[in-house]
């Protein structure tokens, strides 16, 4: 299985530090997607990293690839009280499936 | 923005019978997916769709399931028998084919 695992589960901030979530994988891939879940509801995808890129921003985040180590770590930076949620990582090694870790869930602490 | 739509959003069945779950995919996208998500869980992949047939099944997409593309539009998900243990949030996904995929918000489906 190339399932990603993310790490820590849970992560608890007070609003405006920044939160730091990784994904470890098994197999190679074509690409690495981070997706938000907000409770109970639809995936909302957040970025794409392909497998040839080292690193990506997209406002407040900042993707990381380390296909060495297969593994990525997901930042948000000055985190809002909106950005609480489930945060995944999915992989993919071609276009038909995509393989996605427990998550990590995030709260920001007004 | 185009967006993925499902309906219903919750659907309530017995045990034993026949649901159709239905799902709208962004217009010029040609791959479409089904996913599950068990409460408290992983989303777990059930099935692709390509060029009007499956291209790849997971191990829980057995012959209870089964996928359509009936018109230009729709893509449904049909599960002929249900179990208890079918209770999930059902979700769909469509992508145009460079590997993002874009998820609907889902059907919760609820067997009794």
């Amino acid at each position: 299985s190339q399932q990603g695992e993310e790490d820590p589960q849970a992560l608890s901030i007070q609003e405006g530090e920044n939160a730091t979530m990784n994904c470890s994988y098994k197999t190679s891939i074509n690409n690495l997607q981070w997706y938000r879940q907000n409770s109970g509801r639809g995936l909302v995808h957040l970025i794409l990293i392909r497998s040839n890129e080292r690193e990506k921003h997209s406002g407040r985040l900042r993707v990381t690839l380390d296909t060495s180590k297969k593994s990525s770590s997901l930042l948000i930076t000055a985190s809002r009280a909106a950005d609480t949620a489930s945060y995944f990582c999915a992989t993919d090694k071609d276009d038909y499936k995509l393989s996605f870790g427990a998550g990590t869930t995030v709260t920001v602490r007004a | 923005e185009p967006e993925v739509t499902q309906t219903p959003s919750h659907q309530v069945t017995q045990m034993g019978q026949e649901v159709i779950l239905r799902c709208v995919p962004i217009s010029n996208h040609l791959y479409f997916y089904w996913y599950r998500q068990i409460l408290g869980q992983k989303v777990e992949f059930l099935v692709s769709f390509y060029n009007n047939e499956i291209s790849e099944k997971s191990e829980i997409f057995d012959d209870q399931f089964s996928v359509e593309r009936p018109d230009g539009s729709n893509f449904t998900l049909k599960i002929r028998s249900t179990k208890l243990e079918d209770s999930a949030m059902y979700f769909c996904a469509s992508s145009g084919g460079l590997g993002t995929q874009y998820f609907g918000p889902g059907t919760r489906l609820t067997v009794l």
